[in-house]
């Protein structure tokens, strides 16, 4: 089947540590998306990209990182420079003019 | 930058009841769509509305696109318990075309449905 697999379910992160959280589509879509969702806040939307090798910040790309190397994988560090990391990541992915479809989250807490 | 607004942030129903969520916005945008979060998972695609005016159901739930396009709103007919969840407004505005289909969201109304 295809859709958008993010991996893992539950991370946990150490003070001062970098973690990666993986996100992988096989539906051949060109644009990908990570977002932070905190309680009553929405989607914030962290980096996106329209096409390998390129992505855009969002609005709070601050003490994160991506990288675009593959057209199905989109991977978000979230870096120590991050100092409020807890939330529920997700990422999602488009065509052209066709609306977002998500993964089923990366839920990030501190130790 | 634009938002869209939803409210009330919480709402509850008994179940059969209809309920009425609306999205609105300050400025005008080209595509609306409606999302469903379960807990603990991703946001779960309902409708998708890309002209002003549209009014597109799907089951018990139907949803239109404002005619000034700064808004929308979604109904759900009657309701079960599976119903709950949070109800995601997300627009997408004028001046992101091509692979770019970067949108705006609202916060989100959980709703409640009781049995």
């Amino acid at each position: 089947d295809g859709g958008i697999t993010q991996s893992p379910k539950y991370l946990f992160r150490k003070e001062g540590q970098n973690v990666t959280l993986s996100c992988e589509q096989n539906l051949n879509h060109d644009a990908m998306y990570w977002y932070r969702q905190d309680p009553g806040q929405g989607l914030r939307l962290i980096y996106y990209s329209q096409i390998v090798n390129d992505f855009q910040k969002g609005d709070i790309a601050e003490g994160y990182s991506v990288s675009r190397e593959k057209k199905e994988s989109f991977p978000l560090t979230v870096t120590s420079a991050q100092k409020n990391p807890t939330a529920f990541y997700l990422c999602a992915s488009s065509i052209e003019y066709q609306p977002q479809h998500f993964g089923d989250g990366t839920r990030l807490s501190i130790l | 930058g634009q938002q869209l607004n939803q409210s009330p942030q919480s709402m509850f129903i008994q179940e059969g009841e209809d309920v009425s969520m609306n999205c609105t916005s300050s400025s005008i945008f080209n595509t609306w769509l409606w999302y469903k979060q379960d807990p603990g998972e991703g946001p779960v695609l309902l409708i998708a509305l890309y002209k002003a005016g549209e009014l597109t159901s799907n089951g018990r739930l139907t949803a239109q696109f404002g005619i000034t396009r700064k808004d929308s709103f979604l109904n759900i007919s009657a309701s079960i318990p599976s119903d709950v969840g949070i109800y995601f407004c997300a627009g997408r505005p004028p001046n992101y075309t091509g692979a770019n289909s970067k949108l705006t969201f609202g916060k989100g109304i959980t709703l409640s449905v009781r049995p």
